[in-house]
């Protein structure tokens, strides 16, 4: 079955980028939506954006300035880049496969089906 | 922006007993786009109901989900101890936004 396997420095300093990458295994990357979730210690899940496997994007609007996900066919992977982080950014991250239809104009979802086990990001100098 | 509040915050209740968890939109979302989620400590979140009342594949009938329009309910319909977690709705949109969530734990 499919998999998703997040992987990416573990410590970012404030003000870099932090960069991290999802593989997908079991499956193709082809038809559906990747997204990144990311969870602060102790608090609740924050969406950050999808990428479809043909390249559209959309973000939290609360993010957008600083996210970008980009998506690589042929390795099978998808990617985050978050700039100018601060301490807030501190989170475990998620990569989840989104399943999303559209059948005659009609869009129907189902949820994000397969997690990956998530990566700890600490920001700090 | 469709913020989601989930009530109650924490659900105290014992093994057996029926939990009911309410998930309220800002503005009316479309029962097909709204899905529960649950997260046990240390782990990723699992994917319950999609479409506001159709369970995932290989999630058991006790859980259930229901509504439309700003109100929406997940129901366990008698807790197994293995049910005791965080659960958190979702809306996929503009910007996929999560509720809260609500603890379900062990009285």
């Amino acid at each position: 079955q499919v998999q998703l396997q997040e992987s990416g420095p573990g410590l970012v300093k404030p003000s870099e980028t932090l960069s991290l990458t999802c593989t997908v295994s079991g499956g193709s990357i082809s038809s559906y939506y990747w997204s990144w979730i990311r969870q602060p210690p102790g608090k609740g899940l924050e969406w950050i954006g999808y990428i479809y496997y043909s390249g559209s994007t959309n973000y939290n609007p609360s993010l957008k300035s600083r996210v970008t996900i980009s998506v690589d066919t042929s390795k099978n992977q998808f990617s985050l880049k978050l700039s100018s982080v601060t301490a807030a950014d501190t989170a475990v991250y998620y990569c989840a496969r989104e399943v999303v239809t559209m059948v005659r104009g009609v869009t129907y979802y189902y949820g994000m089906d397969v997690w990956g086990q998530g990566t700890t990001v600490t920001v700090s100098s | 922006e469709i913020v989601l509040t989930q009530s109650p915050g924490t659900l105290s209740l014992s093994p057996g007993e029926r939990a009911t968890l309410s998930c309220r939109a800002s503005q009316s979302v479309s029962s097909s786009y709204l899905a529960w989620y649950q997260q046990k400590p240390g782990q990723a979140p699992r994917l319950l109901i999609y479409g506001a009342s159709s369970r995932a594949t290989g999630i058991p009938d006790r859980f259930s989900g229901s509504g439309s329009g700003t109100d929406f309910t997940l129901t366990i319909s008698r807790l197994e101890p293995e049910d005791f977690a965080v659960y958190y709705c979702q809306q996929y949109g503009s910007s996929g936004t999560f509720g809260q969530g609500t603890k379900v734990e062990i009285k």
